[in-house]
């Protein structure tokens, strides 16, 4: 147990829709990361979250946008769905003392989405 | 763009013997490299990294191996064990660029 949590765990919607995907980083874990790992592919880094302000963006499409509150958890948001978002969505934390990405990252189980 | 590629989507060695998992990169930027394994329903685990400025670190039954001239990276884990059977990532990413790079992975299994 990596001390990230996801929900939910599945989502199953359909296209064109809005969904939000959820992340506990570990306890006083400052930073938050959003990854998609899509059929067949790699873990394709979406954005990073420290402390509240986005620090980092990678492949994220104009469709998608995250945050991250207060008390530190983060929420993705993901719109106007189509077939190919179809993907599992990893979010993962770090302590962040750097606030870099050469930190260790501890990874949730992630939320398998599908959209029909 | 792929700029870290794991050309073998899949590996299977014989417990005991040594799995060599590699993994080629395209960007010279890059500084600093990590290898995560995943374990089906679970999101990956840190394994094991190494910072450009050495070519080697080694850590129980894991070694890394670095070489910068060829943007070339290995994994070695002797012995291995059936519970090391994982999908294992490569990823890397640079100091002034928050963007880490994963591959595709490659998935190991050891028979017994």
């Amino acid at each position: 147990d990596s001390g990230v949590t996801q929900t939910p765990k599945h989502l199953i919607t359909a296209t064109g829709q809005r969904v939000t995907l959820r992340c506990s980083p570990r306890s006083g874990d400052l930073s938050v990361y959003w990854y998609q790992q899509s059929l067949d592919q790699g873990l394709q880094f979406l954005i990073q979250y420290y402390n509240g302000e986005e620090r980092a963006k990678g492949n994220i499409l104009e469709r998608f946008s995250a945050q991250q509150f207060p008390d530190l958890h983060s929420e993705l948001n993901l719109s106007s769905l189509e077939l190919g978002d179809s993907a599992l969505y990893f979010c993962a934390s770090s302590a962040s003392l750097t606030g870099t990405v050469q930190e260790t990252q501890y990874f949730g189980p992630g939320t398998r989405l599908l959209v029909l | 763009d792929q700029q870290v590629k794991q050309n073998s989507p899949s590996l299977s060695v014989q417990e005991g013997r040594i799995s060599i998992l590699n993994c080629d990169y395209t960007n010279s930027m890059f500084d600093y490299f990590l290898w995560y394994k995943k374990y089906p329903a679970e999101g990956p685990t840190f394994l094991i990294s190494i910072s450009s400025i050495k070519d080697k670190n080694e850590d129980g039954r894991f070694t890394v191996f670095l070489n910068k001239s060829a943007k070339h990276l290995s994994l070695h884990i002797v012995p291995s064990q059936p519970g090391d059977s994982a999908v294992y990532f490569c990823a890397a990413s640079t100091n002034n660029n928050n963007d880490m790079r994963f591959g595709a992975g490659t998935r190991l299994t050891v028979k017994p």
